[in-house]
């Protein structure tokens, strides 16, 4: 299995501040990387997909970038509403594996 | 617009049985697979597989191969995800998903996920 691993598993960020998520694939993945987004009791939603396409309806604040084994979730400018937990999810191969999340709380 | 509507919460006994209901609406349904994922309490999400809404074909991650089985019914637009023989550690919260196939590089992704139904094992 791929194994996706996530850095940080947590961080505390202010309301402005730039944050960045990174995930790293176990082996080579091309481009086939998405971002998730989860707030607690809620589904999660898709942010970005093959690597660094913002999905429909997100905000620009957020980008992503990196190919093959190395990817980052970039948020220019935290909101509010951003405080989640962020997941990386590859379907380069089955099974699809996530990353094991990052929390972003309140500085 | 796509909407998944999942089924409400369960509390079993362990050895039981139970069905979960996907309902899609806002789409053509058999022009889309749907991933199913179980994220336990406090945990992180899980990829159980999908089924493939055109042929009907199945296709299961290591370690949901025996008691978990995916279905569908094309006439009312909703996939079911059955799990047999219940244990404890069964007890997450289940959600569906529509896979989206990106062309031409041929990459699936989940791009609209279910509401969410949490299933209680417990004697």
């Amino acid at each position: 299995d791929i194994q996706m691993t996530q850095f940080p598993s947590s961080l505390s960020a202010s309301v402005g501040e730039r944050v960045t998520i990174t995930c790293r694939a176990s082996q080579k993945i091309s481009n086939f990387l998405h971002w998730f987004q989860q707030k607690p009791g809620r589904a999660p939603k898709l942010l970005i997909y093959a690597a660094s396409i913002l999905q429909r309806g997100v905000p620009s604040r957020f980008s992503g970038s990196g190919s093959e084994t190395d990817f980052t979730l970039t948020i220019t400018s935290l909101q509010p509403e951003d405080f989640a937990t962020y997941y990386c999810q590859q379907t380069y191969d089955s099974p699809r594996t996530f990353g094991q999340g990052t929390k972003v709380d309140v500085k | 617009q796509v909407q998944l509507v999942q089924s409400g919460s369960e509390l079993k006994k362990p050895g039981a049985s139970v069905m979960i209901s996907c309902k899609t609406s806002g789409y053509s349904f058999s022009d889309y697979a749907l991933s199913w994922v179980r994220q336990a309490p406090g945990r992180g999400l899980e990829w159980m597989g999908w089924i493939n809404t055109n042929t009907g074909n199945p296709t299961y991650a290591q370690g949901f191969t025996r008691r978990f089985v995916f279905s569908f019914d094309t006439s009312v637009t909703t996939a079911y995800l059955r799990i047999n023989s219940l244990k404890v550690d069964d007890s997450a919260v289940y959600y569906c998903a529509r896979e989206i196939l990106l062309l031409p590089a041929w990459i699936y992704y989940m791009d609209v996920w279910g509401t969410g139904t949490a299933v209680a094992v417990s004697s």
